[in-house]
């Protein structure tokens, strides 16, 4: 089971939108979340989504979900959007109880 | 409510010493979670606990030991630090019900080892 999300590093400026990727492989999907941590902090929940075609929305971003990865939208971002985003998927199974998290894309937005 | 919160939030040790982190949450969540953070390698699961007075090994669990003797309390022990172990640690717990809930995190705890 893996989570790979891209880019890394993200730099916008404001107003300019873009998307976010995050690609798993897991036996069989339970949920996907999104989470945004800022420095010094701890990860926010952000989305859950559990099924390909699922969309949710949130202020500027939405997540969208596929069978093999879920992007999130950043329309039109504020630089109080700059933030670090995580990706995790819960599998079915056994390992159902945990969380298997991405590196993260860490977000800047220029004023 | 407070949510979830840590105890402490910054520590230093010298290689050898041991010390505890304490996770408190006030939600009544059934699993709690405790999980280290470095640099580009994103959040990793070292133990958990699906109710009182049970634990299990994530995915790093060696050199800690965790207890929860109480529902709403998650201890992390490190009983002989090493630098390795110089990270941010934090904290989630969850709602019980498979799949319809999230992870709700504490603010970290910074620990240097040296």
């Amino acid at each position: 089971d893996q989570v790979t999300q891209s880019p890394e590093a993200l730099r916008l400026q404001e107003g300019e939108s873009s998307s976010l990727n995050c690609s798993y492989t897991v036996s069989g999907l339970r949920g996907l979340f999104w989470y945004r941590q800022d420095p010094g902090k701890g990860p926010e929940f952000l989305f859950t989504l559990y099924s390909a075609g699922e969309e949710k929305e949130k202020e500027r971003l939405k997540a969208t979900l596929t069978k093999k990865e879920s992007f999130l939208h950043i329309t039109a971002p504020k630089p109080e959007d700059s933030a670090t985003y995580l990706c995790a998927v819960q599998a079915l199974g056994d390992s159902s109880y945990k969380l298997i998290f991405g590196s993260g894309t860490r977000l800047l937005v220029r004023p | 409510n407070a949510g979830v919160t840590q105890t402490p939030k910054f520590r230093v040790l010298k290689t050898g010493q041991s010390m505890t982190l304490l996770c408190a949450q006030d939600m009544n969540h059934e699993y709690m979670y405790w999980y280290r953070q470095d640099p580009g390698m994103g959040l990793r699961l070292i133990h958990y606990s699906v109710g009182e007075g049970t634990t299990a090994k994530g995915e790093v669990p060696d050199g800690y030991n965790v207890s929860r003797l109480k529902k709403q309390n998650f201890l992390l022990g490190l009983e002989s630090a090493a630098p390795s172990q110089t990270s941010v640690y934090f904290c989630a717990s969850r709602y019980g019900a498979l799949g319809q809930s999230w992870q709700f995190f504490g603010p970290g705890t910074r620990l240097t080892v040296l």
